[in-house]
C-alpha cells in the first residue's frame, strides 16, 4: 500500500504560469518531506524539503505548502519555465526515527509550454 | 568529487544470466540504497545500506543480492535474470537517514530478453 501517493501522472502548463504539483500522504507519523526532479536519462536531483514543524518553505521560484490535517503537500514553481519540464518525486522517510531510507510516490510529469 | 558513479550505463542480458550492477561514491555518505524505476510505478527501493558491513531490504529484494565491504561501494547482484527486472536501477547515498538529501547516480538501462 503505497504511503506517498501523486495522484496526477501528467500536468501540463504555460510558460510563465503557476504549476501546482500535489502529493498525499497516510503516515501520520511522517514528519519530513523532500520534492525531487528528474530530468530523462539522468539521475533524480533533490529539490526542495519541509519539516512538519513548517507549513511552507521557498526556494526561489520552488515553494512546498504541507497541510498536516489533509496529510497532503504540494509544490509551487512560479514561474514556471519550459526548463522545469521533467519528473517530479514527492518523499518522505519510510520510519520516524532511527536509520530509515526514503519512500517515493509514482511522480508527475510536468510540461511546461512555451 | 564525481559523486555517486553507475557503471554500466546500458546492459542487455539474457533470461538466467547474472551480473553485478557497480554503484561508488566519494563523499564518503554512511547510507547507500538502490532504487528501480518502472513506468507507472515511481522509484522502488530494493535494498539499502546503513554502512560498511550492513544491508537490509527495501520494498522489492526479491532476485536480488548485495553486499558493502567499503563505505564506497554497494554492488547490486542480479543471481538469475528475469524479464521482469527490465528496469532502469538508480543507486543513491546520502550523509544521513531519515530525511537527508540523496545523491543520485546517473542510472544502468537494463534490459532481459
Amino acid at each position: 500500500d503505497q504511503q506517498v501517493k501523486q495522484n496526477s501522472p501528467s500536468l501540463s502548463v504555460q510558460e510563465g504560469r503557476i504549476s501546482i504539483l500535489n502529493c498525499d500522504y497516510t503516515n501520520s507519523m511522517f514528519d519530513y518531506f523532500l520534492w525531487y526532479k528528474k530530468y530523462p536519462a539522468e539521475g533524480p536531483t533533490f529539490l526542495i524539503s519541509i519539516s512538519s514543524i513548517k507549513d511552507k518553505n521557498e526556494d526561489g521560484r520552488f515553494t512546498v505548502f504541507l497541510n498536516k490535517s489533509a496529510k497532503h503537500l504540494s509544490l509551487h514553481i512560479v514561474p514556471s519555465q519550459p526548463g522545469d519540464s521533467a519528473v517530479y518525486f514527492c518523499a518522505a522517510p519510510l520510519r520516524n526515527s532511527g536509520n530509515t531510507p526514503l519512500v517515493f510516490g509514482k511522480g508527475t510529469r510536468l510540461s511546461v509550454i512555451a | 568529487n564525481a559523486g555517486v558513479t553507475q557503471t554500466p550505463k546500458f546492459q542487455v542480458l539474457k533470461t538466467g544470466q547474472s551480473m553485478t550492477l557497480q554503484c561508488a561514491q566519494d563523499m564518503n555518505h554512511e547510507y547507500m540504497s538502490w532504487y528501480r524505476q518502472d513506468p507507472g510505478m515511481g522509484l522502488r527501493l530494493i535494498h539499502y545500506s546503513v554502512g560498511a558491513g550492513i544491508t537490509d531490504q527495501g520494498e522489492v529484494p526479491n532476485g536480488y543480492n548485495v553486499s558493502r565491504s567499503t563505505t564506497e561501494d554497494f554492488p547490486l547482484r542480479l543471481l538469475s535474470a528475469a524479464p521482469s527486472q527490465t528496469s532502469v536501477y538508480f543507486c543513491a547515498s546520502s550523509a544521513r537517514m531519515g530525511g537527508a538529501e540523496q545523491y543520485f547516480g546517473p542510472g544502468t538501462r537494463l534490459t532481459v530478453t
